[in-house]
């Protein structure tokens, strides 16, 4: 089962900052925190991943707190391309051939 | 940038036939993986494959599914004689797994939509 917990939905207006919580407070010391997200229809897309240390990418930011028992993914500026699910999950690192386990993520709306 | 690609992107066949989903993960990956997702529920795990052979199933996975790596490019997933509930969006990943330590990750292709009539 999935180890995370998101809200269901969430509304973010055109050109604002979306920020999408996550909380995994049963989160191991050797596992990571991933999000991918899956536009309508198709398959889960990578966004970011990371341990410890806040991550930024081209796509997004990632916080973790210090405990890191939560998280939340930042789009600086999101577009009406970024209306997908958002899917936060826990796991080792990717060193084996481990399944991803998806739960049912945010259901991000970018309104105009 | 590289991609997963998959054929077809619908596919319709009527219940009890045989169906055959393709996929071509990236060219240096080595671990191969099929998900299902049903209309409106969660992406779900059904086999992963490495080496020839495969690495873990689901449940769901039962002796219907067969999955083979016919050649040094294609990754295939069958289903013997389909049912109603196969009816969902399957989607092939695949991961390089380097050395760099929670830097790969599983790429996913765009997926086949299979109706069982």
């Amino acid at each position: 089962d999935a180890k995370t917990t998101q809200p269901p939905s969430m509304d973010c207006a055109e050109g604002r900052a979306a920020n999408l919580p996550c909380n995994h407070s049963t989160i191991s010391g050797n596992e990571y925190v991933y999000w991918y997200r899956q536009i309508h229809s198709q398959g889960p897309q990578y966004i970011i991943h990371g341990l410890k240390n806040n991550e930024t990418n081209e796509m997004a930011s990632l916080i973790i707190t210090e405990d890191r028992k939560s998280s939340t993914l930042i789009l600086p500026h999101a577009t009406l391309r970024d209306t997908a699910v958002y899917y936060c999950i826990v796991r080792v690192a990717m060193n084996r051939d481990d399944k991803i386990i998806f739960g049912k993520g945010t259901r991000l709306h970018i309104l105009p | 940038e590289p991609e997963v690609t998959q054929t077809p992107s619908h596919q319709v066949t009527q219940m009890g036939q045989e169906v055959i989903l393709r996929c071509v993960p990236i060219s240096n990956h080595l671990y191969f993986y099929w998900y299902r997702q049903i209309l409106g529920q969660k992406v779900e795990f059904l086999v992963s494959f490495y080496n020839n052979e495969i690495s873990e199933k689901s449940e769901i996975f039962d002796d219907q599914f067969s999955v083979e790596r016919p050649d040094g490019s294609n990754f295939t997933l069958k289903i013997r004689s389909t049912k109603l509930e196969d009816s969902a969006m399957y989607f092939c990943a695949s991961l390089l797994l380097s050395r760099g330590v929670g830097t790969d990750t599983q790429y996913f292709g765009p997926g086949t939509r299979l109706t069982v009539l």
